[in-house]
């Protein structure tokens, strides 16, 4: 019921285009949802979150839907460009636990120029 | 520069060696994690701690310990008993309340001769 499940495990797209990266989660005590973005070699980075009151948040080109029924959220990279090749998290929390956070196993994005 | 620093960047083990990762914040954080990760697995926690002279075990502490003798600093030592060492580690530290973002460092990767 900890596991937050993400999918596709690798995604590539073409520049211009939209990437959209999916996860799932059991435990309805979770209540913030960040994405993670990491470079290769390097520590992951907060990339934008979401909290289950709002169904969607958007920052620049990255977008978190939020399905708080389907326990269900996830990203959008629109005009997805090379720069934005990573691999990405999500992650869920509960407030009334730990600050622990739960990941997801990551999805390797590759644009194409 | 505030920041998480870990140190070494690459780090090699002999059988039934013990070895120290060293992870070192300024940002004056009360959270401190350690989390592993291998391809495919995303990050695993093994240890956290929320406040200096206590830590508790994450998913995976088996073959690892930690200290907690500073709030700046949060030292991993792999031991002999854990049997297969070989990944990148990750050090992370948050400001210790729900909701707050994990800054990670840049990484350990370790292997073993």
């Amino acid at each position: 019921q900890q596991q937050v499940k993400q999918s596709p495990q690798s995604l590539i797209v073409q520049k211009g285009g939209i990437s959209i990266i999916n996860c799932a989660y059991e435990n309805t005590a979770f209540d913030y949802f960040p994405w993670y973005q990491q470079f290769p070699g390097k520590g992951p980075a907060l990339l934008i979150a979401i909290r289950p009151d709002v169904s969607e948040k958007k920052e620049g080109r990255f977008t978190i839907s939020f399905n708080k029924s389907a326990k269900q959220f996830s990203l959008h990279i629109m005009d997805s460009q090379p720069g934005d090749s990573a691999t990405y998290f999500c992650a869920a929390s509960s407030q009334g636990g730990s600050e622990k956070l739960v990941f997801g196993k990551g999805t390797k994005l590759t644009v194409n120029p | 520069d505030g920041g998480i620093t870990q140190s070494p960047k690459y780090l090699f083990r002999k059988e039934g060696q013990n070895v120290t990762l060293s992870c070192e914040q300024n940002l004056n954080h009360d959270a401190m994690y350690w989390y592993r990760q291998d391809p495919g697995q995303g990050l695993r926690l093994i240890y956290y701690s929320q406040i200096v002279n206590d830590f508790q075990k994450g998913d995976i502490a088996e073959g690892y310990s930690v200290s907690r003798e500073k709030k700046e600093s949060f030292p991993l030592t792999v031991t002999s008993a854990q049997k297969n060492p070989t990944a990148f580690y990750l050090c992370a530290s948050s400001r210790g309340q729900a909701m707050e973002t994990q800054y990670f460092g840049p990484g350990t990767r370790l292997l073993v001769l």
